[in-house]
């Protein structure tokens, strides 16, 4: 089943805004992952966290882990338009090599 | 570094006719996985391998799909006979060490299937 479920869905922003997204999870994990897939393209790798960070950082990237309430999220801070993408959360679980997707969430972000 | 690299990155074929995608992971990279994309399903992981070893095949959908990693540098996704159901975006991605589990997963550009 899948883990990992973006909320919100889809979010529309104007240039140099924050975008702000969730995702909740289930089960315990080892790390949670956030990668970007543009149109027609693969998914990219942005952040990993693991289960002892809280909070990490990466170029206009923020990312936080709660495992309390089984929740991150991540933050794009000064968005511009080629952030325009989905976005995924993607857990991995202690013990177990499968990385579970959620559904992602669309990103807009209009010049 | 070349990046993971899959082929045809898009194929049109007949429903009943066999598919067959390739993939060539990162150079070093022990764990090769296959992805299917859907708008409904989102993102299943089908198959994994490890050290060309298939480890986990439980998200493969039926008989009618298969996979194959003969060497460290090449893997296959076939399904036969193909049905228009099988439309989707398949990805095949690589990590190295730990697998998802400690590290990350690098994922090639997808091949776009539609089957009519």
């Amino acid at each position: 089943s899948q883990q990992g479920e973006e909320d919100p869905q889809a979010l529309s922003i104007q240039e140099g805004e924050n975008a702000t997204m969730n995702c909740s999870y289930k089960t315990s994990i080892n790390n949670l992952q956030w990668y970007r897939q543009n149109s027609g393209r693969g998914l990219v790798h942005l952040i990993l966290i693991r289960s002892n960070e809280r909070e990490k950082h990466s170029g206009r990237l923020r990312v936080t882990l709660d495992t309390s309430k089984k929740s991150s999220s991540l933050l794009i801070t000064a968005s511009r338009a080629a952030d325009t993408a989905s976005y995924f959360c993607a857990t991995a679980i202690y013990g177990n090599n499968r990385l579970a997707f959620g559904k992602g969430n669309q990103v807009v972000v209009i010049p | 570094d070349a990046g993971v690299i899959q082929s045809p990155r898009h194929e049109v074929t007949e429903m009943g006719q066999e598919v067959t995608l390739r993939c060539k992971p990162i150079s070093g990279h022990d764990y090769l996985f296959w992805y299917r994309q859907t708008m409904m399903r989102g993102l299943e992981l089908l198959i994994y391998f490890n050290n060309n070893v298939p480890i986990d095949d439980s998200g493969m959908p039926e008989d009618r799909f298969s996979a194959k990693m003969p060497n460290a540098s090449f893997s296959t996704l076939k399904i036969q006979p193909s049905e228009p159901r099988d439309s989707a975006v398949y990805f095949c991605a690589s990590s190295f060490g730990r697998g998802p589990s400690g590290n990350t997963i690098y994922f090639g550009e997808g091949s776009w299937l539609t089957v009519v």
